[in-house]
């Protein structure tokens, strides 16, 4: 089954503590992507990547880092966490052309205390 | 850049009428693809119509449609024989059609949705 999974689905950690979510998909997308998900703001989007080794910064990239040192997986990771960083993450990926569909994973709630 | 623009936070529709959700956006492009995804309590975002902005004629998913306004630049959601499960949030989308670029989706606010038994 083609799919886009994300660990953890949730997690509550404290300011400070580094921390890793994992996006892994099982399609050979070339593309993928990180959005954040907050009330009346929408989704905006993080990073995103084009391929292995290929990253770049996406509208809201501060405090975040990501890698892509394979195709399949897209980490994202916060380095030191804020409370300004609760929120819910989503992890799409798709064909490296803007006329594919991207498909999202479940989605990751994380709150900082 | 891009924006989109859902001015409307939520809407409520009796069971089995239907209901149109209001979309804007504001481009300079000329090619473009605009979405609408749907965000059941589940979280899942799942896509429900896509709209090329070169194509003319309206896009239909079963009860789902859209009317695709582009001089206006406005792109709404029809549901037709609402259901149920019909009530989520829904989220119109932009995105450029350029290729070897940034596939970023613009998203709007969001929408809830409730349909009433």
């Amino acid at each position: 089954e083609a799919q886009v999974t994300q660990n953890p689905r949730y997690l509550i950690t404290v300011t400070g503590k580094k921390l890793t979510v994992t996006c892994s998909q099982n399609m050979n997308h070339e593309y993928m992507s990180w959005y954040r998900q907050d009330p009346g703001l929408g989704l905006r989007q993080i990073y995103y990547s084009m391929n292995v080794e290929v990253t770049d910064k996406g509208d809201v990239p501060e405090g975040y880092k990501v890698s892509r040192k394979e195709k399949r997986n897209f980490p994202l990771i916060l380095e030191s966490p804020s409370p300004n960083q609760t929120s819910l993450y989503f992890c799409a990926s798709s064909w490296a052309q803007a006329s594919d569909t991207q498909y999202f994973g479940p989605g990751t709630r994380l709150t900082v205390l | 850049a891009q924006t989109v623009t859902q001015s409307q936070p939520e809407m409520s529709v009796q069971e089995a009428e239907t209901v149109t959700l209001s979309c804007t956006y504001d481009t300079s492009e000329n090619n473009y693809y605009l979405f609408w995804y749907k965000q059941p309590p589940s979280r899942q975002m799942i896509l429900v119509i896509r709209q090329e902005a070169y194509k003319q004629q309206n896009a239909t998913e079963n009860r789902f449609s859209v009317n695709f306004q582009k001089a206006a630049k406005s792109f709404s959601l029809k549901i037709s024989d609402s259901q149920l499960g019909d009530t989520a949030m829904y989220f119109c989308a932009f995105m450029n059609h350029y290729t070897g670029a940034n596939s970023k989706l613009t998203f709007g606010k969001g929408i809830t949705l409730s349909v009433r038994p």
